[in-house]
């Protein structure tokens, strides 16, 4: 198994554009969740999908992010328009269950994003 | 809301030694709570998930221990390898979000 894939690994870009961070979750995982990484916040939990459905976005910073995902084996993350304070490690993860499971996690390489 | 802290921020050991990582939570009504793996510049990698019904899980040289009700996790690591180096991360089901909340971590060191 290629485990959960994401892309791209980096991303450098400027204050204002678009950035869309892409995951492959791990085959035959029903359970997708977005969580960022930073030095003054650690880890934390954007958004969580089930069976393709978003259960709990409470964790989106603010209007400028939204995720999606169409199918069991892709999801989106869109930052617009980018902010220099979204500079972060965007890590995607993936785990087997029904909504109301709380089984293991599987973590992605993380996407790490710069804006300038 | 559910609070995870992890002592010593940092440890640095010599090669064969044997050492505890100490992981507590604000709320014992956990669910699970699974240990990680993070190597600098990359992901999470899990190393063990133990429920909230059981005392203990063992890997290899790793065995991660709950008390559930005191809200502690501890994790022991046996005759520790410079490979260990990294930072380990505990993290903590619980609520009703489903979501993972993460202690910030444990710079661990092994001198060869």
């Amino acid at each position: 198994d290629a485990g959960v894939i994401q892309s791209p690994r980096h991303e450098v870009t400027e204050m204002g554009q678009e950035v869309t961070l892409r995951c492959k979750p791990i085959s035959g995982h029903n359970s997708l969740f977005w969580y960022r990484q930073t030095m003054m916040r650690g880890l934390e939990l954007l958004i969580y999908f089930n069976n393709n459905v978003p259960i709990d976005d409470s964790g989106m910073p603010e209007d400028r992010f939204s995720a999606k995902m169409p199918n069991a084996s892709f999801s989106t993350l869109k930052i617009q328009p980018s902010e220099p304070r979204d500079s972060a490690v965007y890590f995607c993860a993936s785990s087997f269950g029904d909504r109301g499971s709380y089984n293991e996690q599987f973590f992605g390489p993380g996407t790490r994003l710069t804006v300038l | 809301k559910q609070e995870v802290t992890q002592i010593p921020a940092a440890l640095s050991v010599p090669e064969g030694e044997n050492l505890v990582l100490n992981c507590s939570f604000t709320d014992s009504a956990i669910y699970n709570l699974q240990w990680f793996r993070q190597d600098p510049g990359k992901g999470l990698t899990s190393l063990l998930l133990i429920q909230s019904s059981q005392r203990e899980q063992t890997s290899g040289r790793l065995n991660a221990s709950l008390d559930k009700s005191s809200g502690r996790s501890t994790l022991y690591i046996a005759a520790s390898q410079p490979g260990d180096s990294a930072t380990y991360l505990c993290a903590v089901h619980s609520g009703s979000a489903r979501q993972l909340t993460f202690g910030s971590g444990t710079q661990l060191t092994v001198l060869p």
